[in-house]
Formats: structure tokens, sequence, C-alpha cells
């Protein structure tokens, strides 16, 4: 059975501050997907990686894919209060059967 | 919005009793999913289906039973209610942009069994 493993668990910021949170699997991803939850909704895909040392940007947000597809990144930079939320990492599998980390929940204070 | 509506959005129930919570959705995809949230596990796929009467268990299914009989909906039961089934239910969507397409989740079910 694949673990993700999510760290740092909570992680509490002011305004303009960067972060890194990362995401660590016990085996190789098959495809690697970001997700932001908010309080009272469901998670929102923020961005699929699929290549083993893939990048990808949005907005303030760097995705990063480690070479050996086994873990992945993911920085923002200069954070706003509108960044709060739970980021979760998880590994699409077969028939869309996904596997999810427990996730990092972020607070960026004004 | 993926189109995805779940009901109840909230629900106490008591030990015991059976309990049915709905995903309906208007996109017409073909793979359905309920996950439940529960604080230091993340999400856990409980059931899924790939198609009307096509279902597999997931993870957690234990005490969980599910029908498809529409495209549009997928039911979840829990036959006869445990304090362990106190969580947050999520329904998902697979979009149909291939093998690497996100997962479109509702809104969500808090269900307390007292």
């Amino acid at each position: 059975t694949q673990l993700l493993e999510q760290s740092p668990q909570f992680l509490s910021i002011q305004e303009g501050e960067n972060l890194t949170v990362y995401c660590n699997s016990s085996s190789v991803f098959s495809s690697l997907q970001w997700y932001r939850q908010e309080p009272g909704e469901g998670p929102v895909l923020l961005v699929t990686v699929v290549t083993g040392g893939e990048v990808k940007k949005l907005k303030r947000l760097t995705f990063q894919f480690g070479d050996a597809r086994k873990d992945s990144s993911l920085h923002i930079t200069a954070a706003q209060p509108g960044d709060t939320g739970l980021y979760l990492c998880a590994d699409l599998g077969n028939a869309g059967k996904s596997t999810f980390g427990d996730g990092t929940t972020l607070t960026v204070k004004p | 919005d993926a189109g995805i509506t779940q009901s109840p959005r909230h629900k106490v129930t008591e030990t015991g009793t059976p309990v049915t919570l709905r995903c309906h959705q208007t996109e017409n995809h073909r793979y359905m999913y309920w996950y439940r949230q529960d604080p230091g596990h993340g999400l856990r796929l409980i059931h899924y289906s790939y198609g009307v009467k096509d279902t597999d268990k997931g993870e957690v299914s234990d005490g969980y039973s599910v029908s498809r009989s529409k495209t549009e909906d997928f039911l979840l039961t829990l036959e006869s209610a445990t304090s362990s089934q106190t969580s947050v239910y999520f329904c998902a969507i697979r979009g149909t942009g291939g093998s690497n397409s996100p997962l479109h989740f509702g809104n969500g079910t808090r269900l307390t069994v007292t």
C-alpha cells in the first residue's frame, strides 16, 4: 500500500513570507496531483505533474516533481491570506483511485 | 463548478440506524467515488463506480455499501451506523481529459453518529 507523507503538518506564517511544503511517497508516483481545500468545501485541483524533474508554475505557486518521481514540493512566494487552506498531494492510481496524503494546513496571517 | 451536489450537507444519527448519503452529478461522467476525511487520515477511498451498476471496494469499505442505478446518482449507505463512521464524506467525479484527469469533489456531508 502506497503511503504519502506530507510535511509540515501545520504551518503558520505572516503575509508576504515564502514557504515550501513537501510530499514524499513510499513508491513511485503514477501521476502526482496537488489540491487545495478550504473549510467546508471539497478539494480543488491545483496542478498535475507526470514527468520526473518537472517544474510547473501557477502564479505565485511553484511545483517541483523529483527526478525519481517519489517526491514533490510546493513553494509559495509572498504568501497571502487567500492562500490559507489545506494542501493535499495525491497519486492518481488506476481507474482514478487516488491515494491522498494527510495534508499541510497553512495559515497566512495578515 | 463540476456540477456535483451532495445531500444532506449535515446529518446527526444514532448508532445502529441506517443512513444513506446521495451524490448527484450533472456532468454525465462515468467514474464516481466516495471518500471519507478524518483528522490524521486524510482522504480515504470507500467505494467507487465505473458505470451504472458497476462498483468496487476501496481502502475502507467495511460497513458501507453503494449503489448506482443511474449515471448521475451514486448512493452511499451505512447499513448500521457506528461512532467510528463519524466523518466528513466527499463524493468525487473524474474528468474526461484522459488518464491524468483530476477528481472534482462535492462540498461534503458532515455525518455525526451519536
